[in-house]
C-alpha cells in the first residue's frame, strides 16, 4: 500500500487568481501519475498522465509538472475561473494498481 | 457514446444479503477496475482486471468477489454485505499502454448503503 498525499486539502481563491496544489508520492515501483478533475455530483475526469522525470503537460489555463526521483508533481491553474471550482485527485500508479490521494478541494470565488 | 455504465445508482441492503454492481464499457478497454470511495480517504482500489479471465486483487478484496468473461463486462458481487462495506463505489476502465494502464474513464458511481 502506498501513501500518496495531497496538499491543500481545500483552497478557496478570487476568480482570476492563479493558484496551485502539491501532490506527493513514494518514488519505489513508479509507473505513472495521474490527475484527475472531480466535480460534484459527476465522476472524475482524467486530466494528465505523466510518466517521465520532469514531464510537463498543459491543457488550456491547467499545467502540471512532475519530478519522479523527489516523488511529487504539482498542478498550476492560471487565472481561476468559477467553472476550475472542483476537487483535483491525483494518482500514482505502479503497473496495474492505482493509488489515489484524497484530493484537493478548490472553491473559486466570482 | 456510453463510456463505462453502472447500475444500480443507489442500493439499500440488509446485513448478510448479497448483490452484485454491474459494470459495463463500450471502449473495447482491456483494464477495468472497482473503487470505493469513503469519507476522509481517497480511492481505493478493490479489484482489477486486466482482460476477459484475468483478475486480481487491489488495496482492499475482502468482502467481494469479481469475474471478467467479456472484454464489456466486470461484475463485483458482495456475497454476504456488512456495515462496512456501506460506500460509493466507482467503476472504471482503460487502455492498456506499455507502462501499465491509461487515464481511468470512471462510470457515474453507485451508492450502497448496508443496514
Amino acid at each position: 500500500i502506498l501513501n500518496v498525499e495531497q496538499s491543500p486539502q481545500s483552497l478557496h481563491v478570487q476568480e482570476g487568481d492563479s493558484t496551485n496544489f502539491t501532490c506527493s508520492f513514494p518514488s519505489s515501483n513508479f509507473y505513472a501519475l495521474h490527475w484527475y478533475r472531480w466535480e460534484t455530483a459527476k465522476s472524475p475526469e482524467a486530466l494528465f498522465v505523466m510518466t517521465l522525470n520532469g514531464d510537463e503537460k498543459k491543457k488550456g489555463r491547467i499545467s502540471a509538472t512532475l519530478n519522479t526521483k523527489e516523488g511529487y508533481s504539482y498542478l498550476y491553474i492560471k487565472g481561476s475561473q468559477p467553472e476550475d471550482s472542483a476537487t483535483y485527485l491525483c494518482a500514482q500508479n505502479t503497473g496495474n494498481q492505482f493509488y489515489f490521494g484524497t484530493g484537493t478541494s478548490l472553491t473559486v470565488i466570482p | 457514446n456510453a463510456g463505462v455504465t453502472q447500475t444500480p445508482k443507489f442500493q439499500v441492503l440488509k446485513t448478510g444479503q448479497s448483490m452484485t454492481l454491474q459494470c459495463a464499457q463500450d471502449m473495447n478497454h482491456e483494464y477495468m477496475s472497482w473503487y470505493r470511495q469513503d469519507p476522509g480517504m481517497g480511492l481505493r482500489l478493490i479489484h482489477y482486471s486486466v482482460g476477459a479471465g484475468i483478475t486480481d486483487q487491489g488495496e482492499v478484496p475482502n468482502g467481494y468477489n469479481v469475474s471478467r468473461s467479456t472484454t464489456e463486462d466486470f461484475p463485483l458481487r458482495l456475497l454476504s454485505a456488512a456495515p462496512s462495506q456501506t460506500s460509493v463505489y466507482f467503476c472504471a476502465s482503460s487502455s492498456r499502454r506499455v507502462r501499465g494502464p491509461g487515464e481511468l474513464f470512471f462510470g457515474e458511481g453507485s451508492r450502497l448503503t448496508v443496514l
